[in-house]
């Protein structure tokens, strides 16, 4: 099964609207990361928050982490209709050497 | 650097047919995975390899599917017979020791008829 739990599992919002997406996992983990994907493409890292932080920034990219929770949010600021794709969070297992499992998505549509 | 490279892009093949796909990963990477994703949802792990021993595969439906990495570097995952619901898109990620994120390929785009 799954580890990650996504929601919503699909969001519509305007250019310039901020949009978050979360992550719920159930085991331990080493790191969380988030990945995007256009439209029959390949996925692309995005950012990665490991198991000791609380949040980290990329650009307009905010990730959080609630390990006691475990759960995780991505919020995309000033969103652009260049964001439209769907976002998986993937968790690195902890002591399972690197095996990286993903949620099922959250699809983004931002109209322009 | 080159990315991940994948073959074929796409592929149909009947039921009961065998098919092979192909993954180059980025040279030096020493682990390679194989997702497949079927169409909306999650890539779903079936195989990952540390150079060419396997590390987990306890997803990979093992009476129809097999993979291999010879010399820990191309790798290559087979499918027979396919049925209909292997119809799907298979991604194949390479990742270092030294960054812990997966660099994936295009994928291969499988519709089983």
């Amino acid at each position: 099964s799954q580890q990650g739990e996504e929601d919503p599992q699909a969001l519509s919002i305007q250019e310039g609207e901020n949009a978050t997406m979360n992550c719920s996992y159930k085991t331990s983990i080493n790191n969380l990361q988030w990945y995007r994907q256009n439209s029959g493409r390949g996925l692309v890292h995005l950012i990665l928050i490991r198991s000791n932080e609380r949040e980290k920034h990329s650009g307009r990219l905010r990730v959080t982490l609630d390990t006691s929770k475990k759960s995780s949010s991505l919020l995309i600021t000033a969103s652009r209709a260049a964001d439209t794709a769907s976002y998986f969070c993937a968790t690195a297992i902890y002591n399972q050497g690197g095996k990286l499992i993903f949620g099922q998505g959250t699809e983004l549509s931002v109209k322009p | 650097e080159a990315g991940v490279a994948q073959s074929p892009r796409y592929k149909i093949i009947e039921k009961r047919q065998s098919v092979a796909f192909w993954c180059n990963p980025i040279s030096g990477h020493a682990t390679l995975y194989w997702y497949q994703q079927i169409l909306g949802q999650g890539p779903k792990l079936l195989i990952q390899f540390q150079n060419n021993g396997v590390v987990d595969d306890s997803q990979l439906p093992k009476d129809r599917f097999s993979a291999e990495r010879l010399k820990g570097v191309d790798s290559t995952l087979k499918i027979q017979p396919a049925k209909l619901e292997d119809s799907a898109v298979y991604l194949c990620a390479s990742g270092s020791n030294r960054v812990p994120e997966a660099f994936f390929g295009q994928g291969t785009r499988l519709t089983v008829v």
